[in-house]
């Protein structure tokens, strides 16, 4: 299947300081990608739609001049973190698609998730 | 909106033991579902997978039917094994365009005790 890569797969930052993440979809182009926030023991919620060449969508409660969302190419979509604070420590996992053929279903391939620590 | 609800857990079984995870969903029309798999430590795996009514996903040892009537998709195992422990994720998503998201459930921790 396709594969989406995650990198950091952790990092620990100071509190005040920016942190990127990216996402790329290996073998395939991602019109779409999605980040997701998982809390310990929790599900995982959505935070953004990130669209290649426009804005991203944020879910209600997401603070967007907090997560800086930048999906420049086909293949990367990045999350910045920015004046990361300690109750920012989190997973954060990242998802794409693949762009359908006609009449037939996408699948959504999913990174190894970023463990955000801030100190 | 769509959703996804599913037991919470955690479950604790005994190796060997039967397995069942209730998940139920909230869609209209017919979407995909999933269960998702994530071992400690690590990201989200497909588990399987199953995309219209009556279907049945099935994937290391683990089945989930597509039921429609009852708007569920529960997950099975007959023989649990320790490396089966981890939490396991019901979700669904309509698949047809690349904007479609992944909706999750809650999640289901299994400890599986030798």
């Amino acid at each position: 299947g396709a594969v989406v890569s995650q990198h950091p797969s952790r990092v620990i930052c100071k509190s005040g300081t920016s942190v990127k993440i990216e996402c790329r979809s290996l073998d395939f182009q991602a019109t779409t990608m999605f980040w997701y926030r998982q809390f310990p023991k929790k599900s995982l919620m959505l935070m953004a739609t990130s669209n290649e060449g426009s804005k991203a969508t944020y879910e209600q409660g997401v603070e967007k001049d907090k997560f800086l969302i930048n999906h420049a190419s086909l293949t990367l979509s990045t999350l910045t973190v920015t004046s990361a604070h300690p109750e920012d420590s989190s997973f954060y996992i990242c998802s794409a698609r693949d762009i359908p053929r006609t009449g037939e279903n996408t699948e959504a391939f999913f990174g190894q998730g970023t463990r955000l620590t801030v100190v | 909106g769509d959703s996804v609800t599913q037991m919470e857990g955690p479950v604790t079984l005994s190796e060997e033991a039967f397995l069942t995870i209730n998940c139920t969903y909230t869609a209209t029309g017919y979407p995909s579902l999933f269960w998702y798999v994530q071992y400690p430590g690590e990201g989200l795996q497909l588990l399987l997978k199953a995309t219209k009514a009556d279907d049945k996903g099935s994937n290391k040892g683990f089945e989930a039917t597509y039921r429609k009537e009852t708007t569920s998709f529960h997950l099975e195992k007959g023989s649990v094994q320790v490396s089966d422990s981890a939490v396991y994720f019901c979700a669904l998503s309509r698949a047809k365009t690349s904007y479609d998201k992944v909706i999750f459930g809650p999640g289901t921790s299994l400890s599986v005790i030798p």
